[in-house]
């Protein structure tokens, strides 16, 4: 039981370039979510779903999108990467219902030169 | 506007000395507090939930509690593996996470 993997592990892109950070999950969790970690801004939402085809906005979403076309998989896409985006990325998933918490990938350190 | 604020930020304890890392909170509506303990490196390992004042949760020498406006994580005898940051988030209207307090038990 895999939980959530996410790849690529590392990544650094030059300023302008594109690229697809991949999650998939094996719990058959509804909901998935991408957030970014910055020293010092804690853990922030990007952009979230709430089933197969369906994403939302997050609380950072500008410059990122995503995608959702299987139920076990989360796509986040950077169309034109910028310093600013130079960050540590993590997918979670959860069960549907209050009482359970995030189970969250290992994460995705990407560096924006 | 709904708030959290973690302390210390962090923490260096001698094994077997006992502490408490807190978490204070303003939301609008708690509809749940979350601790997940972080690894260097790994995502976040969710803990607890606790959902009322006067709630505590336990699970091996760590036990969550929680009151109106803060949540205690208290650390029973630590040992160098409880090394790690731990962080609170609350849902109220949307989640928003603590920053962490990272916590170093040195043997």
């Amino acid at each position: 039981n895999a939980g959530v993997t996410q790849t690529p592990k590392f990544r650094v892109l030059k300023t302008g370039q594109s690229m697809t950070l991949l999650c998939a999950q094996d719990m058959n969790h509804e909901y998935m979510y991408w957030y970014r970690q910055d020293p010092g801004m804690g853990l922030r939402l990007i952009h979230y779903s709430v089933g197969e085809g369906t994403t939302a906005k997050g609380e950072v979403p500008d410059g990122y999108n995503v995608s959702r076309l299987k139920k076990q998989n989360f796509l986040l896409g950077l169309e034109s990467a910028a310093p600013s985006q130079t960050s540590v990325y993590f997918c979670a998933s959860s069960y549907v219902g209050r009482s359970y918490g995030y189970t969250f990938g290992s994460g995705t350190r990407l560096t924006v030169v | 506007e709904d708030q959290v604020t973690q302390s210390p930020e962090a923490l260096r304890l001698q094994e077997g000395e006992s502490s408490s890392l807190n978490c204070s909170y303003t939301v609008s509506g708690l509809r749940g507090l979350f601790w997940y303990r972080q690894d260097p490196g790994k995502g976040p390992e969710f803990l607890f939930t606790l959902y009322s004042a006067g709630e505590e949760k336990e699970k091996e020498r760590l036990k969550a509690t929680l009151t109106k406006k803060e949540s205690f994580l208290h650390i029973t005898a630590p040992k160098p593996e409880d090394s790690a940051t731990y962080l609170c988030a609350v849902q109220g209207g949307k989640l928003i996470f603590g920053q962490g307090t990272e916590l170093s038990v040195k043997p």
